[in-house]
């Protein structure tokens, strides 16, 4: 199994660029999630989805859009990217929200 | 915002000596996991207490939860040079809402 996946591991984007990050999880969990971590602030949830169709806001959604077409795939959208927006990017999955989450690596994203 | 609070952010100590890290968390929960996070890579999950559990071990870890407190401790057990890294701390509030909310972190640095 490979776990959870999520690319690019680096982005650069300029001010206004949108893009995809995309995270896929072949463990068929049914809870996935997404975080920002900024030095000093720990992890900030973004999104999250507690199943395939169904989504919701975490603490910090603005700026960002999350569909859940498929079981193992989530991805997160920047509409417009700012330089606000520069941070490293988890995506996490589990059997649950009251389970263990099982990380991806991470993707650093730096807006210019 | 954040839940749990790690006390202390950084934590400077010897091989072999034990290291004790705290979280405060303010509502109610669930359950109250403890992460860990090597520099730049994703965060990987040690253990996972429950609200009516007071204390759990897992090889050289051990956690405690005081709900009356809301604080938890984890202690790591005659340390390795391989223990430097962030911990933290995330919480499953029993808010209704689905969502774990992680702490700032400890950075602990194990020196030979």
């Amino acid at each position: 199994n490979a776990g959870v996946t999520q690319t690019p591991k680096f982005q650069v984007l300029k001010t206004g660029q949108s893009m995809t990050l995309q995270c896929a999880q072949d463990m068929n969990h049914e809870y996935m999630s997404w975080y920002r971590q900024d030095p000093g602030m720990g992890l900030r949830l973004i999104h999250y989805s507690v199943g395939a169709g169904i989504t919701d806001q975490g603490e910090v959604p603005n700026g960002y859009n999350v569909s859940r077409s498929t079981t193992e795939d989530f991805p997160l959208r920047l509409l417009s990217a700012a330089p606000s927006q520069t941070s490293v990017y988890f995506c996490a999955s589990s059997q649950g929200v009251h389970n263990e989450q099982f990380f991806g690596p991470g993707t650093r994203l730096t807006v210019l | 915002s954040q839940q749990g609070e790690e006390d202390p952010q950084a934590l400077s100590i010897q091989e072999g000596e034990n290291a004790t890290m705290n979280c405060s968390y303010k509502t109610s929960i669930n359950n109250l996991q403890w992460y860990r996070q090597n520099s730049g890579r994703g965060l990987v999950h040690l253990i996972l207490i429950r609200s009516n559990e007071r204390e759990k071990h897992s090889g050289r870890l051990r956690v405690t939860l005081d709900t009356s407190k809301k604080s938890s401790s984890l202690l790591i057990t005659a340390s390795r040079a391989a223990d430097t890294a962030s911990y933290f701390c995330a919480t499953d509030e029993n808010t209704g809402f689905q969502k774990l909310v992680f702490g700032t972190g400890t950075r602990l640095l194990v020196s030979p």
